[in-house]
């Protein structure tokens, strides 16, 4: 399963509304999708597992949705320390991991 | 706490093969499956593999099978990743991942390591 993320890069501002997209090029087995986070020289931080569910620790402003082949996450109100680099990954056949979204500030 | 610590950076020359170690603590090791991702310079993240840390058996991403061994020591509860005949390409940072299934997130990472095939 392919996975192909948009946009490739998103220029917001703090406060704002992020929107990031994740398209399947198959529907992906039981939701079975995965976001995550990754910040310069760190290791990816698992933020939303089973399309929706929010991973222990996470902030309430991440959120995910979708199901088959569209998946989306959402961040309500964009702090500073939300900028970062978001990855969707698929886990219900194999793993595939989508090339990613850089959420950079405007 | 769970821990998941990986052995340093190394510097390969093209041909020879590399052993990158995950030291795990905090949690039953064998009730669980570890994956290991890399990630190239300035690219995104490619599954590599997946070992049961119970049974032992492993499962490999078609583009490594030949290449890539993966193996665990129960007695210390880490977990190895080998990579054979490396070549400029291989050069990336190794993660470790930890999941409790085989259909669930990657819900804990080692810090990565730094493997440079260089000449």
């Amino acid at each position: 399963i392919v996975l192909t993320q948009s946009p490739g890069t998103l220029s917001l501002s703090p406060g704002e509304r992020a929107t990031l997209s994740c398209r399947a090029s198959q529907p992906v087995s039981n939701n079975y999708l995965a976001w995550y986070q990754q910040k310069p020289g760190q290791a990816p931080r698992l933020l939303i597992y089973d399309a929706s569910g929010r991973a222990t620790g996470v902030p309430d402003r991440f959120s995910g949705s979708g199901s088959g082949t569209d998946f989306t996450l959402t961040i309500s109100r964009l702090e500073p320390e939300d900028f970062a680099v978001y990855y969707c990954q698929q886990y219900g056949s194999s793993y595939t991991f989508g090339q990613g979204t850089k959420l950079e500030i405007k | 706490q769970v821990q998941l610590v990986q052995s340093g950076a190394e510097v390969k020359k093209p041909g020879a093969s590399v052993k990158v170690s995950c030291k795990t603590s905090g949690f039953s090791f064998s009730n669980y499956f570890m994956h290991w991702v890399r990630q190239a310079p300035g690219q995104g993240l490619e599954w590599m593999g997946i070992i049961d840390l119970g049974g032992g058996s492993t499962r490999y991403a078609q583009k490594f099978q030949g290449r890539v061994t993966m193996t665990r020591d129960t007695s210390t509860t880490t977990v190895y990743m080998e990579l054979s005949r490396l070549r400029s390409e291989d050069t990336a940072v190794y993660y470790c991942a930890r999941v409790r299934s085989l259909r669930r997130a990657f819900d804990m990472w080692g810090q990565g390591t730094m493997v440079t095939v260089s000449s």
